[in-house]
C-alpha cells in the first residue's frame, strides 16, 4: 500500500517554465489537497478537491492551477514559476475530516 | 480569516525534560489534529481530538482539547532524541469539516 506518492522528489525551474507536480493516493480517499511550506513556517493550502471532478481554491492559489479527472490523481500545475514559488509542496488525502496522509513532498526552487 | 498560534516556536530541551506546546485558534474548532514533522520530512497525523475538554493519551504523550474548543496542548513526558521535529495542530475552518488550518508549529530539539 502506497499511500500518497508525489513525483518529482526535486525540481530546479527557471523564471517563466511551466511544470507539472503529480500526486497519486491509492487509499481511494474522496478529499485531496495541497499545501506548500516555505522554510521553517507552517503550512498554506493551495488547492483542494472533495471528490473527482471538483476543485476548489485555498488560501495561496495565484500562480497555480489544478485538476481532478479521477479520484487517484491530483496534479497541481504552475504555469508562470516565480522565485516566491520556491518552496516545499506537499500533497495530502483524507477519507473526512479524520487524519490527512501526506505525500512525501517536492522541493522545488525557481532561479 | 481563521487564524491558529501555537506556542512556543522554538524548544531545546534535554533529554529526560518535559515540553509542552500550546495551541490557540481564533475561531471555535469542530475537533483539533496534531501532526509531528521530523526534521527534511513530512507531517505525520498522530491524533484527532472532537470533544471538548478531551484528553488522550500516546505512550509519553498527552494531548488535550479545551472546554472551549479553541484551544489545544500536546506535553511529552521525559523527551527522547526521538521526539526531534516541529509539532503542528491543525483544525476545520468553519464552514467546513474537511479543511484543515494548520498552526504556525513548535519545532522540538533534544540533546542528550
Amino acid at each position: 500500500n502506497a499511500g500518497v506518492t508525489q513525483t518529482p522528489k526535486f525540481r530546479i525551474l527557471k523564471i517563466g517554465q511551466s511544470m507539472t507536480l503529480q500526486c497519486t493516493q491509492d487509499m481511494n480517499h474522496n478529499y485531496m489537497y495541497w499545501y506548500r511550506q516555505d522554510p521553517g513556517m507552517g503550512l498554506k493550502l493551495i488547492y483542494y478537491s472533495v471528490g473527482a471532478g471538483i476543485t476548489d481554491k485555498g488560501e495561496v492559489p495565484n500562480g497555480y492551477n489544478v485538476s481532478r479527472s479521477t479520484t487517484e490523481d491530483f496534479p497541481l500545475r504552475l504555469e508562470l514559476a516565480a522565485p516566491s514559488q520556491t518552496s516545499v509542496y506537499f500533497c495530502a488525502s483524507s477519507y473526512t475530516e479524520y487524519g490527512y496522509t501526506f505525500g512525501s513532498g517536492t522541493r522545488l526552487t525557481v532561479v | 480569516g481563521q487564524q491558529v498560534m501555537q506556542i512556543p516556536q522554538y524548544q531545546h530541551v534535554q533529554e529526560g525534560e518535559d515540553f509542552t506546546t500550546y495551541c490557540n485558534s481564533s475561531t471555535t474548532l469542530s475537533n483539533i489534529q496534531w501532526y509531528k514533522q521530523r526534521p527534511g520530512g513530512h507531517p505525520v497525523f498522530l491524533i484527532q481530538l472532537v470533544k471538548s475538554g478531551e484528553v488522550k493519551k500516546q505512550k509519553r504523550l498527552t494531548f488535550q482539547f479545551g472546554e472551549a474548543k479553541k484551544n489545544s496542548s500536546l506535553h511529552i513526558t521525559a523527551t527522547q532524541t526521538t521526539d526531534v521535529g516541529t509539532y503542528f495542530c491543525a483544525g476545520p475552518k468553519a464552514g467546513t469539516a474537511s479543511k484543515l488550518t494548520f498552526g504556525t508549529g513548535t519545532r522540538l530539539q533534544v540533546t542528550l
